[in-house]
């Protein structure tokens, strides 16, 4: 069962602009993931946010969550066109052991 | 640099064969999973594993088997193939103690 759903689901701009991808969960949540798939590949994980962090960073990256509005936000800065990818958000199933994911957004960064 | 890997990447099977997908990694994680994924369907999990002979079901287990012989091995079997499992399999694995995954590049099966 899918936890998180993200929006859009496609999302094309300019290399050197910001690019913000939301993710929409339904359930209490200890933590929430950001993952990178690169076509036709494995995905690759980029950040974790616990659910008593309101904001983090990393690189380019910035990650807000709202647990009030069980939400999540993915904002790459000054995007580069290899950040052309999918983007998933993941939170953890019932069983604990398991991420559910959602269905990504595509985006798109051309030069 | 710590792998999953999924030796085959490409894989084209007859309907109602057996299909073995393999997948193996080096870094001692207790959990191991077997995700498919479809356009417009995202990633579905089909099994996982948290212990050398133990595995429980996911959400889309029906017409897979898995296998956990060894620590470091996760085999995804369909005991009869059938056009409607061409996919993209992958498999991931995860320490116990942390919660990220590390993802295999993926098999992509198709079931002719």
């Amino acid at each position: 069962s899918q936890q998180g759903e993200e929006d859009p689901q496609a999302l094309s701009i300019q290399e050197g602009e910001n690019a913000t991808m939301n993710c929409s969960y339904k359930t209490s949540i200890n933590n929430l993931q950001w993952y990178r798939q690169n076509s036709g590949r494995g995905l690759v994980h980029l950040i974790l946010i616990r659910s008593n962090e309101r904001e983090k960073h990393s690189g380019r990256l910035r990650v807000t969550l709202d647990t009030s509005k069980k939400s999540s936000s993915l904002l790459i800065t000054a995007s580069r066109a290899a950040d052309t990818a999918s983007y998933f958000c993941a939170t953890w199933a019932n069983s604990g052991y398991a991420l559910n994911f959602g269905k990504g957004t595509s985006l798109l960064v051309t030069p | 640099d710590v792998k999953v890997t999924q030796s085959l990447r490409y894989l084209v099977k007859r309907t109602g064969e057996k299909v073995f997908l393999e997948c193996v990694q080096d870094m001692d994680h207790e959990n191991m999973f077997w995700y498919r994924q479809d356009p417009g369907l995202g990633l579905r999990l089909i099994y996982f594993s948290y212990d050398v002979k133990m595995k429980e079901k996911g959400d889309i287990p029906e017409g897979y088997s898995v296998s956990r012989e060894k620590k470091e091995r996760f085999s995804l079997i369909l005991e009869s193939a059938s056009t409607n499992q061409t996919s993209m399999y992958l498999c991931a694995s995860r320490s116990g103690g942390s919660y990220g995954y590390t993802f295999g590049s993926g098999t992509r099966l198709t079931v002719v």
